[in-house]
């Protein structure tokens, strides 16, 4: 069946613009998790959604990051004004059920800020 | 605070032979712990996990291992093979969390 599937995979855009990454969990995963990697770092949190809310956004670094979901199945990332320090991989993982441990992650999307 | 750590940056094996990958954590409070495999490229897949209320988890060639009082775990694979050459991280969750908090990750090699 299909996986997590990220959208682009790769993105290059300059210091001070806006961007959106796109998360396809997998079909019927209710919840859904934003990470991110930077370059020889473990992945960080950024957010949690349950269905369409967001009751765990306690990762998201700044006021310039957030992100939605809609129908319970497709999430955005937005980040504005894009600083150099946002350069990382971006990765979206679904589960089955709310606690459900066992996270299946999409290949992700590197963004580089120049 | 890195709640979750992963000292060894790199380990490199010949095939046939045990990889042992190990990590430790500070947060008292995680009571699932898990592993995960990446290649270059791909998203991370999961490995196996382990409950705190377990000391040993095996799953053919894969066996965690927690020793809850010195706040480590350690992976085994056994015989080693090349195609196990990726990056493993370690992760832990607590109690009805939902985030997972992750090492920074072992390069593993296995050479032929």
């Amino acid at each position: 069946g299909a996986g997590v599937s990220q959208s682009p995979s790769n993105k290059v855009t300059e210091k001070g613009k806006d961007v959106e990454l796109r998360c396809d969990p997998i079909s019927g995963h209710t919840a859904l998790y934003w990470y991110r990697q930077s370059l020889g770092q473990g992945l960080e949190f950024l957010i949690y959604f349950q269905g369409n809310s967001a009751p765990d956004k306690s990762g998201l670094p700044s006021d310039r990051f957030s992100a939605e979901r809609t129908g319970g199945s497709v999430s955005t990332l937005t980040i504005q004004r894009t600083q150099q320090e946002d350069s990382a991989v971006y990765l979206c993982a679904s589960s089955l059920a709310r606690y459900s441990y066992e996270q299946y992650f999409g290949p992700g999307t590197r963004l580089t800020v120049t | 605070d890195q709640q979750v750590k992963q000292n060894s940056p790199s380990l490199s094996v010949q095939e046939g032979r045990i990889s042992i990958l190990n990590c430790d954590y500070t947060n008292s409070m995680f009571d699932y712990f898990l592993w995960y495999k990446k290649y270059p490229a791909e998203g991370p897949t999961f490995l196996i996990s382990i409950s705190s209320i377990k000391d040993k988890n095996e799953d053919g060639r894969f066996t965690v291992f927690l020793n809850k009082s010195a706040k480590h775990l350690s992976l085994h694979i056994v015989p080693s093979q090349p195609g196990d050459s990726a990056v493993y991280f370690c992760a832990a969750s607590a109690m009805g969390g939902n985030k997972l908090v992750f090492g920074a990750g072992t390069i593993l090699r296995v050479k032929s």
